[in-house]
């Protein structure tokens, strides 16, 4: 089945450790894109990228690091920079420019 | 930048009855525009899209409207069932096409 993979579902994080979120896609998507959600609130985009080895900062980049060695992969780092981490992370892809986007089920992280 | 609002944060209807969720945006160079459906712990779904030069575009039992001289994009669910209870965001697409701006979502439920 093609589609676009996150795991974890859940993850748990200690207070200043860093912690790899992974996305996967089998698409073909050239784009894909990190979000960052909030309860009750709409999505901020983290960081896209729109080809291999390129990525580029969304509205909310700043405690967060990211790569796109492989076109179908896009992991999301949360650094201990990133104050509040606690919230759910979607990553989507996009075949291209001015297409719709499709989401992963997402990985609630939680710091404890 | 773009904005992007939603007039109510909460629908409740009654089961049967038809859905209206309202969507502004604030760049009225904006041409792509998508509704997304999202379920609890889950990723949001493509539900629809519309591209500026039309007005209105239908689906299965949802139809789109773009008002763009008011810059009011809507949602309309025809008799609206128990399983389209969710929360519902509109995204638009930036001017260069990279990236969607999304609502802050409007809340659905359905009410037996």
């Amino acid at each position: 089945d093609g589609g676009i993979t996150q795991s974890p579902k859940y993850l748990f994080r200690k207070e200043g450790q860093n912690v790899t979120l992974s996305c996967e896609q089998n698409l073909n998507h050239d784009a894909m894109y990190w979000y960052r959600q909030d309860p009750g609130q709409g999505l901020r985009l983290i960081y896209y990228s729109q080809i291999v080895n390129d990525f580029q900062k969304g509205d909310i980049a700043e405690g967060y690091s990211v790569s796109r060695e492989k076109k179908e992969s896009f992991p999301l780092t949360v650094t201990s920079a990133q104050k509040n981490p606690t919230a759910f992370y979607l990553c989507a892809s996009s075949y291209r420019r001015n297409t719709e986007a499709f989401f992963g089920q997402g990985t609630r992280l939680t710091v404890v | 930048g773009e904005s992007v609002g939603l007039h109510l944060p909460t629908l409740s209807v009654q089961e049967g009855d038809n859905s209206i969720i309202n969507c502004a945006y604030s760049n009225s160079a904006s041409d792509y525009f998508i509704w997304y459906k999202q379920e609890s712990g889950k990723g949001p779904q493509f539900i629809i899209d519309i591209r500026s030069n039309m007005d209105k575009r239908q689906g299965q039992r949802v139809t789109v409207l773009l008002n763009k001289t008011v810059k009011h994009l809507s949602l309309q669910i025809a008799a609206t069932q128990p399983g389209d209870s969710a929360v519902y965001f509109c995204a638009v697409l930036n001017n260069a096409g990279n990236m969607l701006t999304f609502g802050g979502g409007t809340r659905l439920m359905v009410k037996p």
